[in-house]
């Protein structure tokens, strides 16, 4: 596909389930890059690839958030013991390269992620 | 405490006139700063964007105009066209900042309205 794709749009978890959602970037893209954009706020950085590399995970709001991308192109984001604060809609975004400053993100649609 | 700041959560401006928005932030680190549009339900999209070697960038009908030392910087468009009713978020990165590879801090968002 031409863009970033997240997989799937929306996702009901109850409290305690563990969730996985995907982002495929745009093919070639280096840099990947997920966050997360509660209601009524702006996305807030969550974690950093760079191929397969996790070079900054500080934005993860606790261990029970996991992501990974293993093979240097599609990502997963695991939250694990699901609560109702992870409620929010989860942006993945990729870039050619490292620096948004030679090239700017490119945005997914987002997985809105609901737990009751 | 919010490093981006966005004021106006909403504007409504009338159909060919001058759309300004506003955002401030605290982060003097910051050297780089965007503007992505987002309408419901997709991703955000890149729009414009400024280094802080400069004060103004231009686009088409989009002008973002920097004021480092009030750390201001605005976006302006004219003239506005219904299309442009989006929300739109200020983002602004800083080498070597928390979000590795010059993540980006955004602000929570000003909705802007076009009346025809």
């Amino acid at each position: 596909g031409a863009g970033v794709s997240q997989s799937p749009r929306y996702k009901v978890a109850k409290r305690g389930q563990d969730v996985a959602l995907r982002c495929d970037p745009i093919s070639g893209h280096v840099s990947l890059f997920w966050y997360q954009q509660a209601l009524g706020q702006g996305p807030e950085f969550l974690t950093y690839f760079q191929n397969e590399a996790q070079l900054d995970k500080s934005g993860l709001p606790s261990d029970r958030f996991f992501a990974e991308r293993p093979e240097g192109s599609v990502s997963t984001l695991k939250i694990q013991r699901t609560q109702q604060e992870d409620s929010a809609v989860y942006l993945c975004a990729s870039s050619q390269q490292g620096s948004v400053r030679n090239s700017p993100l490119h945005f997914g649609n987002g997985t809105r992620l609901t737990v009751t | 405490d919010q490093q981006v700041k966005q004021n106006s959560p909403s504007l409504s401006v009338q159909e060919g006139r001058i759309s300004i928005l506003n955002c401030d932030y605290t982060n003097s680190m910051f050297d780089y700063f965007l503007w992505y549009k987002k309408y419901p339900a997709e991703g955000p999209t890149f729009l414009i964007s400024i280094s802080s070697i400069k004060d103004k960038n231009e686009d088409g009908r989009f002008t973002v105009f920097l004021n480092k030392s009030a750390k201001h910087l605005s976006l302006h468009i004219v003239p506005s066209q219904p299309g442009d009713s989006a929300v739109y978020f200020c983002a602004a990165s800083a080498v070597l900042s928390g979000g590795g590879a010059d993540g980006l801090t955004f602000g929570k968002g000003t909705h802007l309205i076009i009346q025809p």
